[in-house]
């Protein structure tokens, strides 16, 4: 079964530092990867998407992501953030093997502190 | 606004009890998700509907279950509920086929509380 990994679970930038969270997931094929937000009290948001062609992928409000296969990884990156970029920031997967569910990480609190 | 709807926001009941979370998905999109946001588990996939038919499972409980009707509404109802059962329960709706995988645009999700 696919499975996704969050290795940090809470992380404290001052406003402007450069951001990146780690995810790693486990499957061996074919995969589509996401990276979703959610701000304090509202739903999940699509940040960005890979799904084929060049690996680094951008997104909305400056994040980008990189997708390293032979790592298992599609990092989360932002030059320099925002005290608005506080939210929880999940990684997801879905593989061709896995009735194309997603399965999502754990999940990263990130607070940015003005 | 992602366009997907549910109520109620909030649901304060008690153990043994049963309640129906309802979603409704953005106009046109044919396939309904539910998950389980909770402080140990995660984010946890429960069951995804298709045009009305059931289309893949995931950790859902046999105390749960869940229905799409034909206006592609979606209810999800958990019945003899424990404390454990208290969450925040999202619905998400993709207009991508009955594969899934697609992407997913999410409720603001019901906070249930079982006391």
């Amino acid at each position: 079964a696919q499975s996704v990994s969050q290795h940090n679970h809470h992380v404290i930038l001052s406003e402007a530092a450069s951001l990146e969270l780690g995810c790693n997931y486990s499957y061996g094929g074919t995969v589509n990867l996401f990276w979703y937000v959610q701000y304090p009290g509202q739903h999940l948001q699509l940040l960005l998407k890979y799904f084929s062609g060049d690996p680094l992928v951008k997104g909305i409000k400056g994040f980008e992501a990189e997708f390293i296969k032979s790592k298992f990884s599609f990092n989360l990156r932002k030059p320099s953030v925002q005290w608005s970029d506080t939210a929880e920031y999940f990684c997801a997967v879905v593989s061709s093997g896995s009735a194309r569910q997603l399965t999502f990480g754990s999940g990263t609190q990130l607070t940015v502190l003005p | 606004d992602s366009g997907v709807t549910q109520t109620p926001k909030h649901l304060i009941t008690a153990t043994g009890q049963r309640v129906t979370l309802r979603c409704s998905p953005r106009s046109g999109d044919l396939s309904v998700y539910w998950y389980q946001q909770s402080l140990d588990q995660g984010l946890q996939f429960l069951i995804q509907y298709y045009n009305g038919e059931e289309r893949a499972k995931g950790n859902i409980l046999e105390r749960f279950s869940a229905q799409q009707f034909p206006d592609l509404h979606s209810e999800l109802n958990l019945s003899s509920l424990e404390l454990g059962d208290s969450a925040l329960y999202f619905c998400a709706s993709s207009d991508g086929g009955p594969g899934g995988g697609q992407n997913l645009h999410f409720g603001n999700g019901t906070r249930l509380t079982v006391t």
